[in-house]
């Protein structure tokens, strides 16, 4: 049992190249999200996802992508990456129902834009 | 969801308890309170939960009080491992996606 997996741990770009974070899951969880935290702040929402197929935007989903075609996976793809996306990347994934059980962290993902 | 209000830092001295309050009084009936912690860059940690009862686990206890506008995480015995930042967030309904304040800055010292 994994957890919440992100890759790649670091990663530089350069200024309009695009990439995709990936994260996967193995508790049969059936939300996901994707957070990021730029330093000395706290995280911040882009999408999230309830279920295979289903997704929404954050409270700061401009310049970022996401599909769920598995209930495993969740992958962020940055469409041309610019220097205010140099952050931390945070992936999370909880179960739907019960009585409210904590979400589980990914380690992250440090992405630096030049 | 409710919105909530921690102190921005406290201390501690290991070994001791460290109590953080959170203040969320526009809380709802149906939201819980959670707590996770930040230990330095890495992903955020669940710690415990609750409605309106404490809660106990291996980690820490969670007091809410009667009208539950307010509540305090409780460590019982802090270590400096337990250096990090508290958050704590009010949350509806299982699945609900967390909305994560500024949180208190604990450091615990030796």
């Amino acid at each position: 049992n994994a957890g919440v997996t992100q890759t790649p741990k670091f990663q530089v770009l350069k200024t309009g190249q695009s990439m995709t974070l990936q994260c996967a899951q193995d508790m049969n969880h059936e939300y996901m999200s994707w957070y990021r935290q730029d330093p000395g702040m706290g995280l911040r929402l882009i999408h999230y996802s309830v279920g295979a197929g289903i997704t929404d935007q954050g409270e700061v989903p401009n310049g970022y992508n996401v599909s769920r075609s598995t209930t495993e996976d969740f992958p962020l793809r940055l469409l041309s990456a610019a220097p205010s996306q140099t952050s931390v990347y945070f992936c999370a994934s909880s179960y739907s129902t019960g009585t409210g059980g904590g979400y589980t962290f990914g380690s992250g993902t440090r992405l630096t834009v030049v | 969801d409710a919105k909530t209000t921690q102190p921005t830092s406290m201390d501690c001295a290991e070994g001791r308890a460290a109590n953080l309050p959170c203040n969320h009084s526009t809380i709802s009936g149906n939201e819980y309170v959670y707590w996770y912690r930040q230990i330095h860059s890495q992903g955020p940690q669940y710690i415990i939960h609750g409605l309106k009862n404490n809660e106990t686990n291996e980690m820490a206890s969670l007091i809410i009080t009667e009208d539950r506008k307010s509540s305090t995480l409780i460590l019982p015995h802090a270590t400096l491992r337990d250096t990090a930042v508290y958050y704590c967030i009010v949350r509806g309904r299982a699945g609900n996606m967390l909305t994560f304040g500024g949180g208190t800055r604990l450091m615990v010292k030796p």
